[in-house]
């Protein structure tokens, strides 16, 4: 089974900052990687997929990166209403995997 | 626009039994891959289920194998989960998702529901 890694579990940034989560896959997942984000109380919500492909509708603020078992996700400018955990996902193969998450909080 | 809701969660005790489903809308239901996702209180997400678009394959994490069985029903739109033999630590948001894209069994998530909560008593 493949495991991910997330880092760093939580972190405090200000408005305006760059931000970049990092995820690593315990084998090579090609670009078989997602990102999702959730707010609490709230569904999750797909963000990226194909490790850089954002989904419809979603700000181009986000942008993803990687290949094989290094993979980034960037939101260029840190907004109030990014605070959100974020997990990252494999779905090269069966059983699918999920990050153990990243809470991003405002300053 | 997509819908998806799932229903059936509640309050059941050690060892029983619950049948999750969910109803959806929007998209051509017969061509998308369905997973089932389950979040514990205060914890991060875990897969639980997948079944291809036809029904004819299916997949299972090992922590409930042998005890939820995943099904589709096409003509009613619906995804299901049934539960046996529940445990305290099956306890979570169970949320439905679907592929992203059709005919697909690894293309990544797409939409998902606003889950349903199970909880099991010891």
């Amino acid at each position: 089974d493949i495991q991910m890694t997330q880092s760093p579990s939580s972190l405090s940034a200000s408005v305006g900052d760059r931000v970049t989560i990092t995820c690593r896959a315990s084998q090579g997942i090609r670009n078989y990687l997602a990102w999702f984000q959730q707010k609490p109380g709230k569904a999750p919500k797909s963000l990226i997929y194909a490790a850089s492909s954002l989904q419809s509708g979603v700000p181009s603020k986000f942008s993803g990166s990687g290949y094989g078992t290094d993979f980034t996700l960037t939101i260029s400018s840190l907004q109030p209403e990014d605070s959100a955990t974020y997990y990252c996902q494999q779905y090269e193969s069966y059983p699918l995997s999920f990050g153990g998450g990243t809470k991003v909080e405002i300053k | 626009q997509v819908q998806m809701v799932e229903s059936g969660g509640g309050v059941v005790q050690t060892g029983g039994s619950l049948r999750l489903a969910c109803t959806t809308s929007g998209f051509m239901f017969n061509t998308f891959g369905m997973h089932w996702v389950r979040q514990a209180p205060g914890k991060g997400l875990e897969w639980v289920a997948f079944i291809h678009f036809d029904g004819t394959k299916d997949y299972t994490a090992d922590s409930v194998k042998g005890r939820f069985t995943i099904s589709r029903d096409n003509s009613e739109n619906a995804v299901y989960l049934q539960m046996n033999n529940l445990r305290p630590e099956d306890t979570a948001l169970y949320y439905c998702a679907k592929e992203n894209w059709a005919f697909a069994n690894n293309g990544g998530f797409g939409s998902w529901g606003l889950g349903t909560l199970v909880t099991v008593s010891s």
